[in-house]
């Protein structure tokens, strides 16, 4: 079946500028994650989203980022005013419930970020 | 805070030799633990999970890992490995005693199977 999409797979954008950058999850799943991937790191925890409620976002670095789930599937991760610190690969990843489960995530392809 | 560390940055090993990946976790409470792969401009890949049981956990591909709780580890294995096995590996752990916990990863360790 489909796995997690997330669009654009690059995205080059200037310093100031905003961005929007989507995430399609598996059908089914009510669990989607955000994470974020510098170079030479393990993804870091952003935003966690049980059904079109955000139950975790204590990942978020500031309030320049934000992200919605407003019916509960797709998912889109919105950063203000980008600074250079803001470039890295943007994973996307869904479960099945819940946030305490055993279940495992499932990541998308990421979104590869370059603020220049 | 549940931490993760992966002690080894790299790790070499000839084609048809079992390869070791090293992982050890901090948690308050019984762990949930699991393990990825990440082929180059590929998102992470699921490998196997250990939840309860049975020490030795087997996953996709040929992997397994052992939790040993005495050591806080969960160490991953294969017994021969392939050049196609080459990429980078990440251990992750949840607490779920501490309720609204996200997966935390640890740095990663690149894996390079040479012929």
């Amino acid at each position: 079946g489909a796995g997690v999409s997330q669009t654009p797979s690059n995205k080059v954008t200037e310093k100031g500028k905003y961005v929007e950058l989507r995430c399609d999850p598996i059908s089914g799943h009510t669990a989607l994650y955000w994470y974020r991937q510098s170079l030479g790191q393990g993804p870091e925890f952003l935003i966690y989203f049980q059904g079109t409620g955000a139950a975790d976002d204590s990942g978020l670095p500031n309030d320049r980022f934000f992200a919605v789930r407003p019916e509960g599937s797709v998912s889109t991760l919105k950063i203000q005013r980008t600074e250079r610190g803001d470039s890295a690969v943007y994973l996307c990843a869904s479960s099945l419930t819940s946030r305490t489960g055993p279940y495992e995530q499932y990541f998308g392809p990421g979104t590869r970020l370059t603020v220049t | 805070a549940q931490s993760v560390a992966q002690p080894e940055d790299q790790v070499n090993v000839a084609e048809g030799n079992p390869l070791t990946v090293k992982c050890t976790y901090s948690v308050s409470g019984n762990p949930y633990l699991f393990w990825y792969v990440q082929y180059p401009n590929r998102g992470l890949q699921f490998l196997l999970k250990y939840i309860t049981g049975d020490n030795l956990v087997k996953g996709s591909y040929g992997f397994e890992a052992e939790f040993n709780k005495s050591q806080t580890s969960f160490h991953l294995k294969k017994p021969s490995a392939l050049v196609s096995d080459s990429a980078l590996y990440f251990c992750a752990v949840r607490d779920p005693s501490s309720g609204n916990t996200p997966l935390v990863f640890g740095k990663g360790t690149r894996l390079s199977v040479i012929a």
